[in-house]
């Protein structure tokens, strides 16, 4: 069956601009996660929603992220006036239960 | 502060070999361990998962090991192949009902020569 997909998978934004990531989850798995991870780094955990709930955005750098799943399904990575230390791999993954989660290919930004 | 550590960067096996990959964690709570793959430009693929309450997992060429005790973790492959040739992350979790976040050790990129 068709597994997690993200686009795009690559964007290179000038420092200011606003992006959109964007995640499309296995169909039928409630839960949602994004991650982001820098070069040499291990996945960090951004953000977690259950359906369009989002029940958990602690790992959120700063403010000018948000992410929104506003029908349970797709979600949606935006960042506000992206600096050069937002540049990173960012992971979606989704889950039916509370244990296994299925990544995405990942979205890659570049911000010059 | 690493929760998740892998302390080993790299390590290179020959073909047919066994590769043995460590994890160590801190936190106490953690009570699910999974080990994941990654090949360059592609998402992390699930490979095995342990619950503490066990201290073995195995699935064909792949075992997990827990110690809980040392808290510590170990991914054998046996015996290794050259598709093997990835980076493999070991993650945690602490369930508290629902779905639960993943933290992520840094990584062993597995060279397997011929």
């Amino acid at each position: 069956g068709a597994g997690v997909s993200q686009s795009p998978r690559y964007k290179v934004a000038k420092r200011g601009q606003d992006v959109a990531l964007r995640c499309d989850p296995i169909s039928g798995h409630v839960s949602l996660f994004w991650y982001q991870q820098a070069l040499g780094q291990g996945p960090e955990f951004l953000t977690y929603f259950q359906n369009e709930a989002q029940l958990d955005k602690s790992g959120l750098p700063s403010d000018r992220f948000f992410a929104e799943r506003p029908e349970g399904s797709v979600s949606t990575l935006k960042i506000q006036r992206t600096q050069q230390e937002d540049s990173a791999v960012y992971l979606c993954a989704s889950s039916s239960g509370p244990r296994e989660q299925y990544f995405g290919p990942g979205t890659r930004l570049t911000v010059t | 502060d690493q929760q998740v550590k892998q302390n080993s960067p790299s390590l290179s096996v020959q073909e047919g070999r066994i590769s043995i990959l460590n994890c160590d964690y801190t936190n106490s709570m953690f009570d699910y361990f999974l080990w994941y793959k990654k090949y360059p430009a592609e998402g992390p693929t699930f490979l095995i998962s342990i619950s503490s309450i066990k201290d073995k997992n195995e699935d064909g060429r792949f075992t997990v090991f827990l110690n809980k005790s040392a808290k510590h973790l170990s991914l054998h492959i046996v015996p290794s192949q050259p598709g093997d040739s990835a980076v493999y992350f070991c993650a945690a979790s602490g369930v508290t009902g629902t779905a639960s976040k993943l933290t992520f050790g840094t990584g062993t990129r597995l060279q397997v020569t011929l």
